[in-house]
């Protein structure tokens, strides 16, 4: 079966750093998106990668390593309106996307 | 741009009554998405569309139906409502497969 794993929640203090991983088994890759949402709203596009490695956007960055079915979301001085969840998704070889329960994150002062 | 649209956003439903939830985006984008989010899961893929004319069942089409008849709406159809499609349903477009895709707001429905 496929199966992304993601913890269910983690707090982190206003300033730190924080990463959230990401572990999955699917029929097929085809790249690994990160979407962010906040409570009752819809999800929002962080980050995609399909190769191996580091893609930095600004505060946010993600890592990817296929061969591990491994993938991190490292969050830097993170600030307040970070508090969300963070959805781990996988594109499979059917070119749909199986997606995480969701990492909710919550900073404190 | 208004990008992905849903209606209604809040929506109550008794069982066996049926209702359309309505999707429209104006970014002329080919591919067209339903989900649901059920509390502590990942979101679940109801039915998607490629273009104008083509649909295709996702994880958990039972009890759900969709039309593409124009590129900008993807409407879903509810015919007999059940406790079990109590949920959040966002639909979302992309460019194409491998791009990033763009939720709409989402519709909150319960089915009592």
């Amino acid at each position: 079966g496929q199966n992304i794993d993601q913890p269910t929640e983690m707090t982190a203090t206003e300033g730190a750093i924080v990463q959230i991983n990401c572990t999955y088994q699917t029929s097929g890759f085809n790249g690994l998106f990160w979407y962010q949402q906040h409570a009752g709203e819809a999800p929002t596009f962080l980050s995609y990668n399909v190769l191996d490695g580091l893609e930095e956007k600004g505060r946010f960055s993600s890592f990817l390593s296929r061969s591990k079915g491994y993938s991190y979301l490292l969050l830097k001085e993170l600030q307040m309106k970070d508090s969300a969840s963070y959805l781990c998704a996988v594109m499979d070889s059917n070119y749909q996307l199986i997606w995480g329960a969701g990492t909710k994150l919550i900073i404190k002062p | 741009n208004a990008g992905v649209t849903q209606t209604p956003k809040f929506r109550i439903l008794k069982i066996g009554q049926s209702m359309t939830l309505q999707c429209t985006q104006d970014m002329n984008h080919n591919y067209m998405y339903w989900y649901r989010q059920d509390p502590g899961m990942g979101l679940k893929l109801i039915y998607y569309s490629v273009g104008a004319g083509i649909t295709d069942k996702g994880e958990v089409p039972n009890g759900y139906n969709v039309s593409r008849s124009t590129t900008e709406d993807f409407p879903l159809r509810l015919e007999l409502a059940a406790p079990s499609q109590t949920s959040v349903y966002f639909c979302a477009s992309a460019r194409d497969s491998h791009n990033e895709q763009f939720f709409g707001p989402g519709t909150r429905l319960t089915v009592l």
